[in-house]
């Protein structure tokens, strides 16, 4: 099982330019979702998904996009990057209900 | 809404002891403790539903009072190994979404 698998590991934008974070999970969870952190701020939720079909906004989702058109797929994309979303981003998975959080590696990101 | 976590941050030398508390303001289905070194993504350490239960990892514990909507999480003689910082997760009821405190970072040092 490979788990939560998160890419880029790394990435260097320039304000304006888009890209998607790619996040794909192997264990058929229901929920996905990402979240970002920065210092001191603890881990914020942007958007989240409870199947195929189904979103909903998490905490900080202006700037963020995101579909879930398979179980296994949940990608962020970042229509017109800005400095203020210099982060690092997690991917997350787990079952509906209590079922623990599985988190994907990160992706840092820094817009210039 | 952010579950408030005190304090944010302890050093304590190894061996002693060490309590994190998390709070909401809204009714809690359960709390999740996640524990992060830095660099890596954050692990999960343990789960409490509603009920009041404690459940134990190690000598790492912890407690959930739903009527005051607060968790504990408690570690005990602590080890090099326990150094990071420590998240707890909530669940509200009715909504599928677990949102995280802004952590504590714990220091043990020799």
């Amino acid at each position: 099982n490979a788990g939560v698998t998160q890419t880029p590991k790394f990435q260097v934008l320039k304000t304006g330019q888009s890209m998607t974070l790619q996040c794909a999970q192997d264990m058929n969870h229901e929920y996905m979702s990402w979240y970002r952190q920065d210092p001191g701020m603890g881990l914020r939720l942007i958007h989240y998904s409870v199947g195929a079909g189904i979103t909903d906004q998490g905490e900080v989702p202006n700037g963020y996009n995101v579909s879930r058109s398979t179980t296994e797929d949940f990608p962020l994309r970042l229509l017109s990057a800005a400095p203020s979303q210099t982060s690092v981003y997690f991917c997350a998975s787990r079952r509906q209900g209590e079922g623990k959080l599985f988190f994907g590696s990160g992706t840092q990101l820094s817009v210039l | 809404q952010q579950p408030v976590q005190s304090p944010q941050a302890v050093i304590l030398r190894e061996g002693e002891d060490a309590v994190i508390n998390c709070s909401s303001s809204k009714a809690l289905y359960s709390v999740h403790w996640y524990r992060q070194k830095h660099g890596e993504a954050p692990v999960f350490l343990m789960i409490l539903l509603k009920g009041g239960e404690q459940k134990g990892h190690d000598k790492i514990s912890a407690s959930f009072n739903e009527k005051k909507q607060q968790s504990s999480l408690y570690l005990t003689a602590s080890q090099l190994s326990y150094s990071g910082t420590y998240f707890c997760g909530v669940l509200h009821f009715g909504n599928e979404k677990l949102t995280f405190g802004t952590g504590t970072r714990l220091t043990i040092i020799p």
